[in-house]
């Protein structure tokens, strides 16, 4: 079965220039997260869906970053623009219901 | 708000020393308290859900226990493919999709 899928694996830009991450969710799962892992935070919510819709945002760390999700097998992080900070490993994970969360293997996102 | 805490943050073993992880966590009402294995460069992989207290789970080396207040991740004869960082994480009744995670222990095996 195939899992979550995230894209790119690796990202490496300047700072200032616009950065989008790609997630495919499980087929089956109404429920998508975006989570960031640093040495620092470890894993933090960003923001979660549910059934496409955006149910709390508040992990978000400021107006520079957004997320979409158009349908039930695709969602977006994008970050406009990027600094440094954002510097980290970017997960997408899905869940059915309130089941455990399954992980993609990230996003290594590099600002320089 | 929900907080989940474990200790130690790292364990070094040697191979067939057996140990026990600590999660202990803060929530309104629990939905689920949830293990997970992160080997390096990869995601949070999924290996138990823990709902009432009194619970547990197994597989393999691994048996994840819950009281009220905590649960624990015994490793029983570990082996250096034990090795890896082990995340417990929170949902509450409050917050129905959120997972609250902890920041980890990190175990090493050695042969």
């Amino acid at each position: 079965d195939a899992g979550v899928i995230q894209s790119p694996r690796h990202e490496v830009t300047e700072m200032g220039q616009e950065v989008t991450l790609r997630c495919k969710p499980i087929s089956g799962h109404d429920y998508l997260f975006w989570y960031r892992q640093t040495m620092m935070r470890g894993l933090e919510l960003l923001i979660y869906f549910n059934n496409n819709v955006p149910i709390d945002d508040s992990g978000m760390p400021e107006d520079r970053f957004s997320a979409k999700m158009p349908n039930a097998s695709f969602s977006t992080l994008k970050i406009q623009p990027s600094e440094p900070r954002d510097s980290a490993v970017y997960f997408c994970a899905s869940s059915a219901g309130t089941g455990p969360c399954f992980f993609g293997d990230g996003t290594r996102l590099s600002i320089l | 708000e929900d907080q989940v805490t474990q200790s130690p943050e790292a364990l070094r073993l040697q191979e067939g020393e057996s140990s026990s992880l600590n999660c202990s966590y803060t929530v309104s009402g629990l939905r689920g308290l949830f293990w997970y294995r992160q080997d390096p460069g990869k995601g949070p992989e999924f290996l138990f859900t823990l709902y009432s207290a009194g619970e547990e789970k197994e597989k393999e080396r691994l048996k994840a226990t819950l009281t009220k207040k905590e649960s624990f991740l015994h490793i029983t004869a570990p082996k250096p493919e034990d090795s890896a960082t082990y995340l417990c994480a929170v949902r509450s009744t409050d917050s129905w999709g959120k997972l609250q995670f902890g920041a980890g222990t990190q175990v090493v095996v050695t042969p």
